[in-house]
């Protein structure tokens, strides 16, 4: 059973450039979540993604982030117009169901290796 | 303040060593205390997490929870080469599995 699969694995983007990243939840998961790693930092929640939905993006930037699940493909994290402050790894972490109660096997979320953007 | 506050080390250790890895957390809300494990260049995955104060044991890792006081502790017996990673320690809501609240982690060295 294939993990949590995102790509490209390493990004380099000029300032200015639009940097797409994907995710492909681990089969049978429909819920997918972006997590952002600054240098030196912890994770930070993004956004909460379920089938075409949007659920919760209180993490989200107001400005040039944007995240998408369509019914079909993978799920989709777009940066426009990057700047240096971007450079970052980014997680995608997906569950079986909504994750709400105890981090329990059927609802523990499993992360994907990351996906390392280098804005030069 | 930071929500969860851990010291980022590194903490370097001989092999067989027992690691105490801590963390603070400021939100006595919170009821999931999770500690993940990362290694370099990797997704982090779950070790293990507790719900109430007190002790979880799982193998050589024994988590640790203090809610009167915050604090949230991991202890590793024996500890091997192969435990060498970054450390993190997480909080959450019973409602809010999804936005996973993380410290900055530390990074553990285990010395042959």
């Amino acid at each position: 059973n294939a993990g949590v699969m995102q790509n490209p694995r390493h990004l380099v983007r000029r300032r200015g450039q639009e940097a797409r990243l994907r995710c492909s939840p681990m089969k049978g998961h429909s819920h997918v979540y972006w997590y952002r790693q600054l240098p030196e930092e912890g994770l930070k929640f993004m956004v909460y993604l379920q089938k075409e939905n949007i659920i919760d993006e209180s993490g989200m930037p107001k400005e040039r982030f944007s995240a998408e699940f369509p019914k079909e493909g993978p799920s989709i994290l777009r940066i426009q117009q990057v700047v240096r402050g971007d450079s970052a790894a980014y997680f995608c972490a997906s569950s079986p169901s909504t994750g709400t109660g105890a981090p329990s096997s059927g609802n523990t979320i499993y992360f994907g290796e990351g996906s390392w953007l280098t804005v030069v | 303040q930071k929500e969860v506050e851990q010291d980022p080390g590194p903490l370097s250790v001989p092999e067989g060593a027992i690691v105490s890895l801590n963390c603070t957390y400021s939100n006595s809300a919170f009821q999931y205390f999770m500690w993940y494990r990362q290694y370099s260049r990797k997704g982090p995955e779950l070790l293990m997490y507790t719900y109430s104060s007190g002790n979880k044991e799982d193998g050589r890792f024994t988590a640790q929870v203090d809610k009167s006081s915050k604090y949230i502790s991991l202890f590793i017996r024996d500890s091997q080469p192969s435990d060498s990673a970054t450390y993190l320690c997480a909080t959450q809501f019973y409602s809010s599995a999804s936005k996973i609240i993380f410290g900055s982690g530390t990074r553990l060295s285990i010395r042959p």
